[in-house]
C-alpha cells in the first residue's frame, strides 16, 4: 500500500462544476502540500498544510491529522484548471525528513 | 523576483555517461530540493540541501550525487547513466528546510 493514496485517478467535469480532490496517507506528517501541474511539466505550489483550512480564490484545502485525510476544493471550475493535483507529504523516518507523493488526479474541465 | 532556473533544459545522454545538472533558487532561498518524475515511478524525493549541507535523502542510489554552493545554487549529477535514469528532474527551492517550494521547469534528461 503506497504512503499516499489520491482518489479520483481521473476526473473529468463540466465549467462551473465544484470540484473535490482526496488524498489519505498513512504516515506521521509534519505538513502536507497541494501541487498543481500543467501540461509541459511546470509544478505550482497550491498549499501547504499543517492542519485546518487554507483558502486561496477558488481554491480550498482542508486536513484532518486525526484521520489522516485532506481534500482539495475547486469552486466555480473553469477550463484553465485542468491540470493534474498531486499531494504529497513531509514525514521524517529516523531523523530523515522526505516528501512522498501521490500518484497525482488528472482534472479536466469541458467548456 | 526571479523564478527558480535549472539549466540545461534538455539533455541527450548515452548509457554509462555522466550528467551534471544545474539549479539556481529564488534570491534569498537556502534550501533546495532534488525530484525526479517518471511516468511509471511519478514524483520521487532526491535530496535536500540548505546551508550547503545535505539535510535529508531520498531512496536512490549512491550514483545520484548533489551539492549545494554557498551562494544556494546548487547541482545534481548521475554517474554511469541507465536507461531508467531518463526522466524529468525538478529542483525547488524554499526559504528554509520545511517551508512551502517553488518549483523550476525541469530538466528532460534522456538516456540512449
Amino acid at each position: 500500500k503506497n504512503e499516499v493514496e489520491q482518489s479520483p485517478q481521473n476526473l473529468t467535469a463540466q465549467e462551473g462544476e465544484f470540484i473535490t480532490i482526496n488524498c489519505s496517507y498513512s504516515v506521521g506528517i509534519s505538513a502536507l502540500h497541494w501541487l498543481q501541474q500543467h501540461p509541459g511539466g511546470g509544478i505550482v505550489s497550491l498549499f501547504m498544510l499543517s492542519s485546518g483550512k487554507k483558502k486561496h480564490g477558488r481554491l480550498i484545502a482542508t486536513i484532518n491529522i486525526q484521520e489522516k485525510h485532506s481534500s482539495l476544493h475547486i469552486t466555480a471550475s473553469h477550463p484553465r484548471d485542468s491540470a493534474v493535483y498531486i499531494c504529497a507529504v513531509r514525514s521524517q523516518h529516523f531523523g530523515n525528513e522526505k516528501l512522498t507523493f501521490g500518484t497525482g488526479t488528472r482534472l479536466t474541465i469541458i467548456p | 523576483k526571479a523564478g527558480v532556473t535549472q539549466t540545461p533544459r534538455y539533455l541527450i545522454k548515452t548509457r554509462g555517461q555522466q550528467v551534471t545538472l544545474s539549479c539556481s533558487p529564488i534570491s534569498g532561498h537556502r534550501s533546495v530540493s532534488w525530484y525526479q518524475q517518471t511516468p511509471g515511478q511519478g514524483l520521487q524525493f532526491l535530496f535536500e540541501y540548505f546551508s550547503e549541507t545535505q539535510r535529508n535523502k531520498g531512496n536512490f542510489p549512491g550514483r545520484f550525487s548533489g551539492r549545494q554552493f554557498s551562494n544556494s545554487r546548487s547541482e545534481m549529477n548521475v554517474s554511469t547513466l541507465e536507461l531508467g535514469d531518463s526522466a524529468l528532474y525538478l529542483c525547488a527551492s524554499s526559504f528554509v528546510v520545511g517551508y512551502e517550494q517553488y518549483f523550476g521547469p525541469g530538466t528532460r534528461l534522456t538516456v540512449t
